[in-house]
């Protein structure tokens, strides 16, 4: 079946500009996560969604973050104002439920803040 | 909170010989534990996890981790390295009873030399 997706693939924006990256999740899968990976970096999580519990945001590095997950499903993270720091890879992850379930990961979304 | 090492950023091993990622937690509960694996310009992709029960741990690619808790350590190791190997390994941490969120390792580049 169908993994995890993510678009756009690449993005390029000028300083202070706003950016909305997409994922959509494997069906069925009801948590989903946001991470960042800067390069030669590890991930740094962002946020997490459960069902329909409020999300853990507890990972945004700024109010110029934010995400939203519609329907259960497809989530969008907004960067505002970009800065040449939000420069990295922002990847999407979902899993079935809970705490052991294994992340599948989508591809990811380079972004380059110039 | 919980924190992840991973002590060395490169490994390199010869073809066919054994090899060892290292991966050392902090918690303060009991542990979920996962390793993953990124190979070049392609997504994350789960390797193995623990979770609870047998401490040794096998998963895919014939890749298998062991679960220390008194050195609060989960040790990749495979028997015969392949080039095809290469890549760069992450281990994750969730702790039981903390929290939402993984936390991820820095990352080890493993190379496996012809």
């Amino acid at each position: 079946g169908a993994g995890v997706s993510q678009s756009p693939s690449n993005k390029v924006t000028e300083k202070g500009k706003d950016v909305e990256l997409r994922c959509d999740p494997i069906s069925g899968h009801t948590a989903l996560y946001w991470y960042r990976q800067s390069l030669g970096q590890g991930l740094e999580f962002l946020i997490y969604f459960q069902g329909n519990s409020a999300p853990d945001k507890s990972g945004l590095p700024s109010d110029r973050f934010s995400a939203e997950r519609t329907g259960g499903s497809v989530s969008t993270l907004t960067i505002q104002r970009t800065q040449q720091e939000d420069s990295a890879v922002y990847l999407c992850a979902s899993s079935l439920s809970g705490f052991t379930d294994t992340q599948y990961f989508g591809p990811g979304t380079r972004l380059t803040v110039l | 909170a919980q924190s992840v090492a991973q002590p060395e950023d490169q490994v390199n091993v010869a073809e066919g010989n054994p090899l060892t990622v290292k991966c050392t937690y902090s918690v303060s509960g009991n542990p979920y534990l996962f390793w993953y694996v990124q190979y070049p310009n392609r997504g994350l992709q789960f390797l193995l996890k623990y979770i609870t029960g047998d401490n040794l741990v096998k998963g895919s690619y014939g890749f298998e981790a062991e679960f220390n808790k008194s050195q609060t350590s989960f040790h990749l190791k495979k028997p015969s390295a392949l080039v095809s190997d290469s890549a760069l390994y992450f281990c994750a941490v969730r702790d039981r009873n903390y929290g939402q969120n993984f936390v991820f390792g820095p990352g080890t580049r493993l190379s496996v030399l012809p």
